[in-house]
């Protein structure tokens, strides 16, 4: 059964600094993993989708990385501003497309 | 751009009413999702469906059920709501049943008290 997990939990960063948010996942045998950004008691915002074949997707300041062989996603966010503190969930979807999340990062980045 | 419309942002119910969690996506989405979030539980795949009047149970379906009499259309009912159903749902949606990109509605919180 496949398990996500998001490091660290909590993150406290200065405006204006680059970050890197870490999700890991135990099976390999993935079709795609997605990026999400939840604010506070709202819905989840798709930020990126990076296929099991690519290795890098960009949106922006956003950049995915994906190492299937070892399990590992990072999500990394240049020049950091206060209106990206939310939380930020990695899910890799079994198949119909079920989603299996990360428990989430907790951003803030302070002005 | 996809839009996954929930009827409402939040809910107040009674124990042992019935309630109607309402989503409706505006893609042409052959799947449709239910999820639940708790604290320290994250999100909890509640019921799905591939089609048009089809379901299939997820991870937590006892106490629920669904309806999906349109394609566009998929809801969530609770037929007898209890505390333990305080909650915040959220409905997505994809194209496809495999490999596509999942789209969320913007949740419902629901206290039932």
């Amino acid at each position: 059964k496949q398990e996500v997990t998001q490091i660290p939990a909590a993150l406290s960063v200065p405006e204006g600094e680059n970050l890197v948010l870490n999700c890991s996942f135990t099976d390999s045998a993935i079709y795609n993993l997605q990026w999400f950004r939840q604010d506070p008691g709202k819905g989840l915002t798709s930020l990126l989708l990076i296929q099991s074949s690519q290795r890098e997707q960009t949106s922006g300041r956003l950049n995915a990385s994906l190492d299937k062989s070892s399990g590992r996603s990072t999500l990394y966010i240049a020049a950091s501003q206060p209106g990206d503190s939310a939380t930020y969930l990695c899910a890799i979807p079994q198949w119909g497309n079920k989603l299996v999340f990360g428990a989430g990062t907790i951003l803030r980045v302070k002005s | 751009d996809v839009k996954v419309t929930q009827s409402s942002r939040y809910l107040v119910k009674r124990t042992g009413e019935k309630v109607f969690l309402e989503c409706v996506q505006d893609m042409d989405h052959e799947n449709m999702f239910w999820y639940r979030q708790d604290p320290g539980l994250g999100l909890r795949l509640i019921y799905f469906s591939y089609d048009v009047k089809m379901k299939e149970k997820g991870d937590i379906p006892e106490g629920y059920s669904v309806s999906r009499e349109k394609k566009e259309r998929f809801s969530l009912i609770l037929e007898s709501a209890s505390t333990n159903q305080t909650s915040m749902y959220l409905c997505a949606s994809s194209l496809e049943r495999v490999n596509t990109e999942a789209f969320f509605g913007q949740g419902t919180r629901l206290t039932v008290v």
